[in-house]
């Protein structure tokens, strides 16, 4: 089943202590992105990459590391979480243009004390 | 720099009736892609419509459809015989330029009284 996979499902941690969203897919696909979704400011783009050993900053790269050393896996880093990084997290993939569809983990919930 | 807008932060609408989500967009691009999107309280987000700016046929799949008026930056969502199933949030995004970087809304609550 063509899927993307995203773990932790839910994580509550404290404030200082690193943490690694994994983000996985089996789809074969170039395109990897992380979205944040916060109320009232719908989803925003946090880092993608284009493939492998490539990756560049979204709109809200603050606090924020990606890696991406294997095309189906695309890990997301908070050394130092912030309350203020609290939020549900997309993982997404897709082909690598405009054109095709991308198709989003089932989200991480994060929160931050 | 592209934005996109929902200016209904919510709706409702009854079962088997029909109803309209609004979008606007702003953009220079000429080649672009527009989408609806779907979540419903599972958070899972679920594409419901793509539409191409390059073609002038409104995109339809079922109970779904758009209204695109290219000129006027507009997006619009049509729900057809809603169903209890259709509530849920509704995002409007917007995809065009190199960097493939979706573009969302700040959605739109759907809910179905039956």
């Amino acid at each position: 089943e063509a899927q993307v996979t995203q773990n932790p499902r839910y994580l509550i941690t404290v404030t200082g202590k690193k943490l690694t969203v994994t983000c996985s897919q089996n789809m074969n696909h170039e395109y990897m992105s992380w979205y944040r979704q916060d109320p009232g400011l719908g989803l925003r783009q946090i880092y993608y990459s284009m493939n492998v050993e490539v990756t560049d900053k979204g709109d809200v790269p603050e606090g924020y590391k990606v890696s991406r050393k294997e095309k189906r896996n695309f890990p997301l880093i908070l050394e130092s979480p912030s309350p203020n990084q609290t939020s549900l997290y997309f993982c997404a993939s897709s082909h690598g243009t405009a054109s095709y569809e991308q198709y989003f983990g089932p989200g991480t919930r994060l929160t931050v004390t | 720099a592209q934005t996109v807008t929902q200016s209904q932060p919510e709706m409702s609408v009854q079962e088997a009736e029909t109803v309209t989500l609004s979008c606007t967009y702003d953009t220079s691009e000429s080649d672009y892609y527009l989408f609806w999107y779907k979540q419903p309280p599972s958070r899972q987000m679920i594409l419901v419509i793509r539409q191409e700016a390059y073609k002038q046929q409104n995109a339809t799949e079922n109970r779904f459809s758009v209204n695109f008026q290219k000129a006027a930056k507009s997006f619009s969502l049509k729900i057809s015989d809603s169903q209890l199933g259709d509530a849920a949030m509704y995002f409007c995004a917007f995809n065009g330029g190199a960097t493939n970087k979706l573009i969302f809304g700040t959605g739109t609550l759907l809910a179905v009284q039956p």
